[in-house]
């Protein structure tokens, strides 16, 4: 399968704990995006990568979360000291400049509890 | 700032139309998406339009008109298995990157 994959697919953790999400995008994107979508709402920009450059972070992402992608291929997504507001779906996406819309590919999600 | 409003619900019956609308009020527009999420899974991408007019996609055709700041999603010969979310989502151009802003959705029940 060549689509996005995350790891893992669900989260559940207690409040004050790290936890750490994994995404792989599509091999040839070189574009990275994290979202968190709660019930209801649509998904929300957290941060975006350009290979291995982090060049936007949203207001959202508080100093508690951090986000890396090393090698320009897979992406870390960190909590640190979790609250029970943490919990949602934490989407990653990628697209590449082939096209003319450079739509946007949606791994499954990690869902994560915080209790 | 950037919003983006779609209706919350709508419902339909099978073999029918149904239009569901977006506004938006966003500066640097760069595009606007649809994408259908269903229930626990991720969204998946429908349709682009960046210039004023319809594209057609086989059952799913989309509208823009970026003076009215209005786009609608339009799904004909519905099915059951359109019952899912549908997401607005303005592309937008700031600092020199491109990135996506959704609304909440609007949740579409398909009845026998």
């Amino acid at each position: 399968d060549t689509g996005v994959s995350q790891n893992p697919r669900h989260k559940i953790t207690k409040r004050g704990q790290n936890v750490t999400f994994r995404c792989d995008p599509i091999s040839e994107h070189n574009r990275l995006y994290w979202y968190r979508q709660t019930l209801g709402q649509g998904p929300e920009f957290l941060t975006y990568f350009q290979n291995e450059a982090q060049l936007e972070k949203s207001r959202l992402l508080s100093d508690r979360f951090s986000a890396e992608r090393p090698k320009g291929s897979f992406s870390t997504l960190e909590i640190q000291r979790t609250e029970q507001g943490d919990s949602a779906m934490y989407l990653c996406a990628s697209s590449s400049r082939t096209g003319s819309s450079y739509e946007q590919y949606f791994g499954p999600g990690t869902r994560l509890t915080v209790t | 700032g950037q919003n983006i409003d779609q209706p919350t619900e709508m419902t339909a019956t099978e073999g029918a139309i149904v239009q569901i609308n977006c506004t938006y009020q966003t500066s640097g527009f760069n595009g606007l998406f649809w994408y259908q999420q269903h229930a626990g899974e991720a969204p998946t991408f429908l349709s682009y339009n960046v210039l004023d007019g319809l594209e057609e996609k086989g059952r799913f055709s989309s509208f823009l008109s970026r003076s009215k700041g209005y786009s609608y999603l339009l799904l004909k010969e519905l099915q059951m298995k359109d019952s899912a979310s549908y997401l607005c989502a303005v592309r937008v151009r700031s600092g020199g990157y491109n990135k996506l802003i959704f609304g909440a959705g609007t949740r579409l029940a398909v009845h026998p």
